[in-house]
């Protein structure tokens, strides 16, 4: 149980071109997803926390315009790379959170690697 | 602000070897404190988690421990294998998720 799916699993792009990225919880119902991104060498950063039924809540530094989250259903986020740039090529995960035993446990995704031209 | 720091950032051992890996964050405030590991262009494997009302927790070869009043978690691989070989990844859960920046095994045959 608990598995979270993204799609795609990698994706490349021409710059000025928009990517979405899509992250499911297959089996379970998540009200939070969150969406991180790790450059090479470096650890994950969380980027912003996805509620279903409402704005995204953006990390300082986060370009909301540029990342576009949407939340519509409890098994669904999408995160939309607009206006893609080569700087924007990274390695994008998402999470999902489960409640269990009252304490939140994030579940991650396989990654989405986005290679922008 | 939570902080997590990783040490060693790099670690090569011969196959067999017993090893320690650690993780040090700033803000005692946690829920919780987990483990991950993560394989070149992969996403994270959950390894153990660790609550903030636990000391440790074992699965296997593996055996986090925690200690919370000095901000210190250690991960102990008893017998390591080059199937071991992996990135791992201590994070915090206080609100957020912070991770540390990670510790390169390369566990050689």
């Amino acid at each position: 149980g608990a598995v979270v799916s993204q799609h795609p699993s990698w994706v490349i792009c021409k710059s000025g071109t928009s990517v979405k990225i899509e992250c499911r919880s297959l089996d379970f119902q998540a009200t939070t997803m969150f969406w991180y991104r790790q450059f090479p060498k470096q650890s994950l950063m969380l980027m912003a926390t996805s509620n279903e039924g409402s704005k995204a809540t953006y990390e300082q530094g986060v370009e909301k315009d540029k990342f576009l989250i949407n939340h519509a259903s409890l098994t669904l986020s999408t995160l939309t790379v607009t206006s893609a740039h080569p700087e924007d090529s990274s390695f994008y995960i998402c999470s999902a959170t489960v409640t269990w035993e009252f304490a939140d446990t994030q579940y991650f995704g396989p990654g989405t690697r986005l290679t922008v031209l | 602000k939570q902080e997590v720091t990783q040490i060693p950032a790099a670690l090569s051992v011969p196959e067999g070897e017993n090893l320690v890996l650690n993780c040090s964050f700033t803000d005692s405030a946690i829920y919780n404190l987990q483990w991950f590991r993560q394989d070149p262009g992969k996403g994270l494997t959950s390894l153990l988690l660790i609550q903030s009302s636990q000391r440790e927790q074992t699965s296997g070869r593996l055996n986090a421990s925690l200690d919370k009043s000095s901000g210190r978690s250690t991960l102990y691989i008893a017998a390591s294998q080059p199937g071991d070989s992996a990135t791992y990844l201590c994070a915090v859960q206080g609100g957020k998720l912070i991770f540390g920046q990670g510790t390169e095994l390369s566990v050689k045959p």
